[in-house]
């Protein structure tokens, strides 16, 4: 069974570009969440959707934003980057939305830098 | 709100002693769950155990052991015999809605 699949793994943009990450989730699962990871502010939750919806959002301004296919792919976009954009970018796919019990199986993250 | 807490920030161990990571969380929720996740260099995040807020059983799982303290608040996670391969950094992860992660504990077991 293949694991989530980030894309892509590396990504270089110039402040004020925008970028789109992508996600394809674990084989059956229709839940889709996104992470931001840096060394100043660790992991934060930026959203997470389900059945093309999204159901939950983290604290983070408007130019992030995601959204889910029928096929349960996600992706994220970042429009206007800074700098402070630089991240791991992680997907996370569950087969439940909100889901108190299951554990969340994680990719291995896209790597933006904005320079 | 929802905070979890990783007081040591990087450790250092010898192989084959255990060593234990120290996590401490507070929410209001009555229902909860606890994870331990693993991030070795390549960067995903690897699950490794999930303990909800009714079981304070404590359990172990080949090297792996927890203990689980809902009246201080604590989950703390325990390897047995370490290994090098055991070298990543920790994540104790609290969930609700969604994962409130600790900022994580290095771990690098020395040969």
């Amino acid at each position: 069974k293949a694991g989530v699949t980030q894309t892509p793994r590396y990504l270089i943009k110039t402040r004020g570009q925008q970028v789109t990450l992508s996600c394809s989730p674990i084989s059956g699962h229709r839940s889709v969440s996104w992470y931001q990871q840096t060394p100043g502010q660790g992991l934060q939750f930026l959203f997470e959707y389900f059945s093309e919806t999204q159901r939950n959002k983290g604290n983070f301004p408007g130019r992030f934003s995601g959204r889910q296919f029928s096929n349960s792919r996600s992706e994220m976009n970042v429009s206007t980057l800074e700098l402070g954009d630089s991240a791991l970018y992680l997907c996370a796919s569950s087969f439940f939305q909100g889901a108190r019990g299951t554990e969340a199986f994680f990719g291995q993250g896209t790597r933006l830098t904005v320079v | 709100a929802q905070k979890v807490t990783q007081a040591q920030t990087e450790i250092s161990v010898v192989e084959k002693e255990d060593v234990t990571l120290d996590c401490v969380y507070e929410t209001r929720d009555t229902t909860y769950y606890l994870f331990w996740y693993k991030q070795p260099p390549s960067g995903e995040l690897v699950f490794l155990i999930r303990r909800n807020s009714f079981d304070e059983q404590n359990e172990i799982s080949g090297r792996y052991s927890w203990n689980f303290q809902k009246s201080t608040s604590s989950f703390n996670f325990t390897i047995t015999a370490s290994q090098v391969v055991d070298s990543a950094v920790y994540f104790c992860a609290l969930r609700g809605q969604n994962f409130v992660f600790g900022p994580g504990t290095r771990l690098s077991v020395l040969p």
